[in-house]
This record gives C-alpha cells, sequence and structure tokens, in this order.
C-alpha cells in the first residue's frame, strides 16, 4: 500500500497570512492523483483541491494553491489569506491511476490548522 | 442533492453487541467504500464495492462485514462489537475512475461516530 506522511501534526497562522501544509508520499507508481481533504468540526470531509500526477502544472483553487514535486514526492497545500473558516483539520490523500480494484484513497495522518485572528 | 447519506450519527455498543451502520447515495456512483477515522489517524479502507452484487476488502476488514444489494445501498455490519472497533466510520462514493479523464472525486457522508463500551 501506498504511504502519505504529514510530518505537522498542527500549525497555526495569523488571520489574512498565508500557510504552507506539507505532505510526502511513497510510490512506485507513476500516474496518480493527490488530493487535500479539509475535515471541519462537523466532520465533513470536503476535497480543498486535487493533482494530476500526469500534469505539471500546480492545482490552484481560489485561495489554495499547491506545489507539486513528483521527482521529490512531496505535495504541499498554501492557503492564501487565511480566513477563520479555514480552521480545521487538513488531509493529504493518495489515489492510484485507474486500475482493477479498490481505486481507494490512502491518507495521511492530518494537520490541524488553527487560524488566529 | 442528498449526495451520500449515513445512519445514523452516533451510536453507543455494549461489547458483543451487533448493528448495521447505513449508507445511501442518490448519485448513481458504481464505486462505494467504507472508511474508518481513529482518533489523530487518516482514514482507513474497511470494504468497498464497484458495483450491484460485488464487494471486496480494504486495509482493515476484520470484524465486518458488507452487501451491495443495490446501487445505492451499502451497509456495513458489525457482528460482535469490539472496544477496537470505536471510531467515526465514513462511507463514500464515486464514479469509477477514468484513465485520462479529470479524476472522479470521492463524495463523503458526514460520519458515524460508533463508542462500544
Amino acid at each position: 500500500a501506498q504511504t502519505v506522511t504529514q510530518s505537522q501534526p498542527e500549525m497555526s497562522v495569523q488571520e489574512a497570512e498565508t500557510v504552507t501544509l506539507s505532505c510526502t508520499y511513497d510510490t512506485s507508481e507513476s500516474d496518480y492523483y493527490l488530493f487535500w481533504y479539509k475535515q471541519p468540526p462537523s466532520r465533513q470531509m470536503i476535497l480543498v483541491i486535487r493533482q494530476e500526477a500526469y500534469k505539471q502544472q500546480n492545482a490552484t483553487e481560489n485561495r489554495f494553491s499547491v506545489n507539486f514535486q513528483k521527482a521529490a514526492k512531496s505535495f504541499s497545500l498554501k492557503i492564501s489569506d487565511s480566513q477563520l473558516g479555514d480552521a480545521a483539520m487538513y488531509f493529504c490523500a493518495y489515489r492510484s491511476a485507474p486500475q482493477t480494484g479498490a481505486n481507494n484513497l490512502f491518507f495521511g495522518t492530518g494537520t490541524r490548522l488553527t487560524v488566529i485572528p | 442533492n442528498a449526495g451520500v447519506t449515513q445512519t445514523p450519527k452516533f451510536r453507543i455498543l455494549k461489547i458483543g453487541q451487533s448493528m448495521t451502520l447505513q449508507c445511501t447515495q442518490d448519485m448513481n456512483h458504481n464505486y462505494m467504500y467504507w472508511y474508518r477515522q481513529d482518533p489523530g489517524m487518516g482514514l482507513k479502507l474497511i470494504y468497498y464495492s464497484v458495483g450491484a452484487g460485488i464487494t471486496d476488502k480494504g486495509e482493515v476488514p476484520n470484524g465486518y462485514n458488507v452487501s451491495r444489494s443495490t446501487t445505492e445501498d451499502f451497509p456495513l455490519r458489525l457482528e460482535l462489537a469490539a472496544p477496537s472497533q470505536t471510531s467515526v466510520y465514513f462511507c463514500a462514493s464515486s464514479y469509477p475512475p477514468k484513465s485520462g479523464a479529470s479524476n472522479q472525486p470521492q463524495h463523503f457522508g458526514d460520519g458515524t461516530r460508533l463508542s462500544i463500551l
């Protein structure tokens, strides 16, 4: 199974500032997908952003962007202009390219983000 | 849009009791998944299904059973509840992954918090 590592259990950021959450993964596959999910206290799992490994361009979604370094197997999430509503647990996840079987997500252990007013 | 609906939201069981966690989706997704999330950890796959009548084990299937008689429903059964099964359970669904296409994300339910005492 692929492994996903989030080395920052907790992070904090001042409101309106920028924060970067780290994620590394281990795989021997060349084609795969990476995701960042947000889990607020309500426990919902909300997709924040996704990246296809075959795309060199980093994905962006409004204030959220990624720095995808395929050779380094790194997939960090940058949140710009942080807002109080960004406070949540953030999970990095890996999914293999389509194949027979589960095609499930492999999750990291999460980073708890606190936004300071 | 209902999306993925899980019931119940909370449940307390005694050791040795059995129960079924319900999951239904109205998006006509072929793929459905059950994950568990232990405190401080990411989600781990229990069982999955690629279509009605087809199920298979994930990473942590012991102590659980599933069935998939319809496209919409994917219940998870605990036969003999054990304290180690205290966790938050998430059901998810997606379209089949498509090679070369924008990856189909998994849609999650709101989770079921289960405590075994």
